[in-house]
């Protein structure tokens, strides 16, 4: 079965400093990946996804990702932090499931702090 | 475009009680997933229906059920409530049934447990 593991349950930056989270994946075939976003008392917001088609996935609000198959990571980053991006992040792995159908597999998340 | 719905958004409920939890996906969505997440556990699959259809099932025990109307619209049911069922029961739709499309989220509905 497809995993991800998120390293570092707290990430704490800078306003307009590099943000980078990490998520690594286990997956026996090519997988799909998604980073999402929750803001507090909100359900989760999608931020991009990898589908194969480009390594480097660019999302909404500034976010990119690149897709790493030799270290098999799926890291998120932003050059310039935002105290707006003050939430959790979730790294998320597709399953490829006998007869079809969604379902994703999540890390533990990333709560990214944001400081003045 | 409305977004996926759920209600209630808040609710308490005492052990031994019964919950039904709703959810109206973005229209046109047939996919609808339901996930349970605890600050212990985290994120977790419950179940997805599509087509009034059940295709997939979490490792959640049978206290937990759900079901799927001819309008997509889903409801999801927990009997005999237990303290540790305390969570934030999201529910997701999707336009496509296959592992590649991206799930679009409600805000949840709160379920404390006393």
């Amino acid at each position: 079965a497809q995993s991800v593991t998120q390293l570092g349950s707290h990430v704490s930056v800078s306003e307009g400093a590099l943000v980078l989270l990490r998520c690594n994946y286990s997956s026996s075939v090519p997988p799909y990946l998604f980073w999402y976003v929750q803001y507090p008392n909100q359900g989760l917001q999608l931020l991009l996804k990898y589908t194969s088609a480009a390594t480097l996935v660019k999302g909404i609000n500034g976010f990119e990702a690149e897709f790493k198959k030799s270290e098999t990571s799926f890291h998120l980053t932003k050059p310039s932090a935002h105290m707006s991006d003050a939430a959790e992040y979730f790294c998320a792995v597709s399953d490829i499931l006998t007869g079809g159908g969604n379902k994703l597999t999540f890390g533990t998340g990333t709560q990214l702090k944001v400081e003045l | 475009k409305a977004g996926v719905t759920q209600t209630p958004r808040y609710l308490i409920k005492t052990r031994g009680q019964q919950v039904t939890l709703s959810c109206s996906p973005i229209s046109g969505h047939r996919s609808v997933s339901w996930y349970q997440q605890t600050p212990g556990q985290g994120l977790q699959f419950l179940f997805e229906y599509f087509s009034e259809t059940q295709r997939n099932k979490g490792n959640f025990p049978g206290r937990f059920s759900g079901r799927q109307f001819s309008n997509s619209r889903s409801e999801m049911n927990v009997s005999t409530l237990e303290l540790g069922d305390s969570a934030l029961y999201l529910c997701a739709s999707s336009r496509t049934a296959d592992h590649t499309g991206e799930l679009f989220f409600g805000e949840g509905s709160r379920l404390t447990v006393l």
